[in-house]
């Protein structure tokens, strides 16, 4: 099956500066990268995805990055700001069991003012 | 547009007691539909998923048990609570017929067993 690493698992950025969070996925039937955001206390929610036959993505300061050759793929997010402050999950899908995602471990992402 | 309901948003139960905790959506049919996980700590555990009405796949072994009675209806019981029950519960849905899309996930129930 999927496995998908996320690294690192805590991040801690000055205000303004950017942050980047990257995972590596084993399935190379794999087609489909979301990105999630968990507030403290809250519900996973998506901020953005990526399709493969897409090599990178924008919205506003978040962006992804996908390399299928190296099976690996990245969060970047710009202008960090406090309220960025999160655990971040990568998760992966499309392969044999493609109605499934795999999540990484997450990452806690400190924005510090 | 669609939505998905979880409840109760807390609860506190006694080891031995029963659980069960309910997911439904709306705006939406056939959906695939999912339930995790998250203890102490970040991590996304992916108990149960479901592809239709009936349909109950198990990723991990456990006290625990799902069922899918109505289309958009998933449930999660326990006959016996045990106190590694503990943590935040998380039910999900995506778009069924194949392919690969987003989870829209439920505001969670947050379980203590005591």
């Amino acid at each position: 099956g999927e496995n998908v690493e996320q690294h690192p698992s805590t991040l801690s950025v000055q205000e303004g500066d950017s942050a980047v969070i990257k995972c590596t996925y084993s399935d190379s039937a794999s087609n489909y990268f979301p990105w999630y955001k968990q507030e403290l206390g809250k519900r996973p929610q998506l901020i953005i995805d990526i399709r493969s036959n897409v090599g990178e993505k924008k919205d506003q300061r978040i962006a992804v990055t996908l390399n299928k050759t190296a099976k690996h793929f990245s969060l970047h997010i710009t202008e960090t700001q406090p309220e960025d402050s999160a655990v971040y999950f990568c998760a992966a899908s499309g392969g044999g069991s493609n109605y499934k995602l795999t999540f990484g471990k997450g990452t806690l992402l400190t924005v510090n003012p | 547009s669609q939505t998905i309901h979880q409840w109760p948003a807390t609860l506190v139960q006694p080891v031995g007691s029963p659980l069960s905790l309910e997911c439904t959506v709306e705006g939406t049919s056939n959906p695939n539909l999912y339930w995790y996980r998250q203890a102490a700590g970040r991590g996304l555990q992916l108990l149960f998923y479901s592809v239709g009405i009936g349909q109950i796949s198990s990723e991990v072994p456990q006290n625990l048990s799902a069922s899918r009675p109505q289309d958009r209806q998933f449930i999660l019981s326990s006959k016996k609570l045990l106190l590694s029950d503990s943590g935040f519960y998380l039910c999900a849905w995506s778009a069924g017929g194949g392919g690969s899309y987003g989870y829209t996930f439920g505001s969670g129930t947050r379980l203590t067993v005591v």
